[in-house]
C-alpha cells in the first residue's frame, strides 16, 4: 500500500512567487495534517482536516498560506507570495483517527524541501 | 511554552551499550505519548506509544517508560545499532480519540551511534 505520497520533493523559488506544495494521503484515512520543519521552531503544526474539513488552522503563519482538501485524497498547501523566512521542509501526515483502537500514529510524507530566494 | 520538551539536543552512545532518550511534559491532561524516528530527508515514522494507563511498554530493542508523577517518559535503546542513528521526537496528546485530536511535538533529540 503506497503512504503519504508528497510532491514536489525540492522547490526552489524566487521572493514573491506562489509556491503550491501537493499531498495525498493514504486511502482510508480520515485526518490529514500539514507540519512546517526548520532548525529554529522543530515541527510546527500548520493546520490539520478531518473528513476534508478544517479543523484547526491556528498554526498557519499568516494570511499568505492556505490549505485546502478539495477531496479525501488530495490536499494542497498555498503559499502566496512567498518570502525567504518560508524556507523549510513542509510535511504532510494522515492518520485513521476513527479507527479502535487508535494508536494515535501519524503516517509522514517524506516532505517538500522549500527554499525561497 | 514548550508543553513537551526534550533537553538534549544531541547524544552519542557507542555501538552495543544503551541508549536513553528523555522527555518531559507539562500538561497533566495528556494521557498518551509516542516517539517517532527520522532520517536525513525523510519523514518521521512511528516508533513506540504508551497510554497513560501503563508505565511501560516494550517493542523489541524499544521500551519506553512513562512516570505520570513527574511527567517525564524516557526511550530505552537496547543493544543501540548503527542504524538507530536518527533523530527522535518525542510527542504527546490529550485527546486521541475525538475530534481535536493533534500531537504536541518536543523539538527532537540527535541520537548518534558510534560504531
Amino acid at each position: 500500500d503506497a503512504g503519504v505520497i508528497q510532491s514536489p520533493r525540492h522547490e526552489v523559488t524566487e521572493m514573491g512567487q506562489e509556491v503550491t506544495l501537493r499531498c495525498k494521503p493514504i486511502s482510508g484515512h480520515d485526518y490529514l495534517f500539514w507540519y512546517r520543519q526548520t532548525m529554529m521552531r522543530g515541527l510546527e503544526l500548520l493546520i490539520y482536516f478531518n473528513n476534508n474539513v478544517p479543523i484547526d488552522d491556528s498554526g498557519m503563519p499568516e494570511d499568505r498560506f492556505s490549505a485546502k482538501m478539495p477531496n479525501a485524497s488530495f490536499s494542497t498547501l498555498k503559499i502566496q507570495p512567498s518570502e525567504p523566512r518560508d524556507s523549510a521542509v513542509y510535511f504532510c501526515a494522515s492518520s485513521l483517527v476513527s479507527e479502535r483502537p487508535n494508536t494515535g500514529e501519524l503516517f509522514f510524507g517524506e516532505g517538500s524541501r522549500l527554499t525561497v530566494l | 511554552d514548550q508543553q513537551v520538551k526534550q533537553n538534549s539536543p544531541s547524544l552519542s552512545v557507542q555501538e552495543g551499550r544503551i541508549s536513553i532518550l528523555n522527555c518531559d511534559y507539562t500538561n497533566s491532561m495528556f494521557d498518551y505519548f509516542l516517539w517517532y524516528k527520522k532520517y536525513p530527508a525523510e519523514g518521521p515514522t512511528f516508533l513506540i506509544s504508551i497510554s497513560s494507563i501503563k508505565d511501560k511498554n516494550e517493542d523489541g530493542r524499544f521500551t519506553v517508560f512513562l512516570n505520570k508523577s513527574a511527567k517525564h517518559l524516557s526511550l530505552h535503546i537496547v543493544p543501540s545499532q548503527p542504524g538507530d542513528s536518527a533523530v527522535y521526537f518525542c510527542a504527546a496528546s490529550d485527546s486521541p480519540w475525538d475530534s481535536n485530536y493533534q500531537l504536541i511535538w518536543g523539538a527532537g533529540t540527535k541520537l548518534i551511534i558510534k560504531p
